[in-house]
């Protein structure tokens, strides 16, 4: 079993749509949590970053860590044509080596 | 402005050659990584380093070797041993662990 599974999509939403991406991991030990956005042919950004559980909201982005289930959520409102990007997900238990998502891909239509 | 920089953008190798590729931050951070990224599988950890002097191996270090005399760099060295070289290697930085990663533009490796 993989550490880590995303859905590679392709995903497609109209500009404006609310965009859900999730990732479920196996290890319960898992505390460490971020999500990243990759635009083609370039490395990964940062976007979203939590510790152990809960929500973190930032601008139109809101990360969200459910322990109980293993399943990690990043939630974006009001998609813009520019939010077209391959997601990643990367989970750790220890901060020293994350396991990362196959990523999703996005395209936000004008 | 700080980041990271890998070079080259494009890298082209024999089959039997070793290669090197180049990671440089000005960010001060303690801890590189090196990882491999191909289509359809997520970012897979090849070495990491945490401090000048130290690395170890992630879970792909087969074929590759890494040096960290300096905080600044971290080269990757993709040996003839590597069976299949051809990805998108990305180079990150973290201030400590546990934070988030500063990746580098990434270096396309392909072998000829």
């Amino acid at each position: 079993q993989k550490e880590v599974e995303q859905d590679p999509g392709p995903l497609s939403v109209p500009e404006g749509a609310i965009v859900s991406l999730n990732c479920t991991y196996s290890n319960s030990a898992f505390q460490y949590f971020m999500w990243y956005r990759q635009y083609s042919r370039k490395g990964p950004e940062l976007l979203m970053y939590t510790y152990s559980s809960g929500n973190k909201e930032d601008g139109r982005f809101t990360a969200q860590v459910d322990k109980s289930s293993k399943y990690i959520s990043l939630f974006i409102r009001d998609s813009q044509p520019s939010d077209s990007a391959t997601y990643l997900c990367a989970i750790s238990n220890t901060g020293n080596q994350f396991y990362f998502g196959t990523g999703t891909s996005l395209t936000v239509i004008p | 402005d700080g980041g990271i920089t890998q070079s080259p953008k494009y890298l082209f190798r024999k089959e039997g050659q070793n290669v090197t590729l180049s990671c440089e931050q000005n960010l001060n951070h303690d801890a590189m990584y090196w990882y491999r990224q191909d289509p359809g599988q997520g970012l897979r950890l090849i070495y990491y380093s945490q401090i000048v002097n130290d690395f170890q191996k992630g879970d792909i270090a087969e074929g590759y070797s890494v040096s960290r005399e300096k905080k600044e760099s971290f080269p990757l060295t993709v040996t003839s041993a590597q069976k299949n070289p051809t990805a998108f290697y990305l180079c990150a930085s973290s201030i400590v662990q546990g934070e988030g990663y500063t990746f580098g533009s990434g270096t396309r490796l392909t072998v000829v």
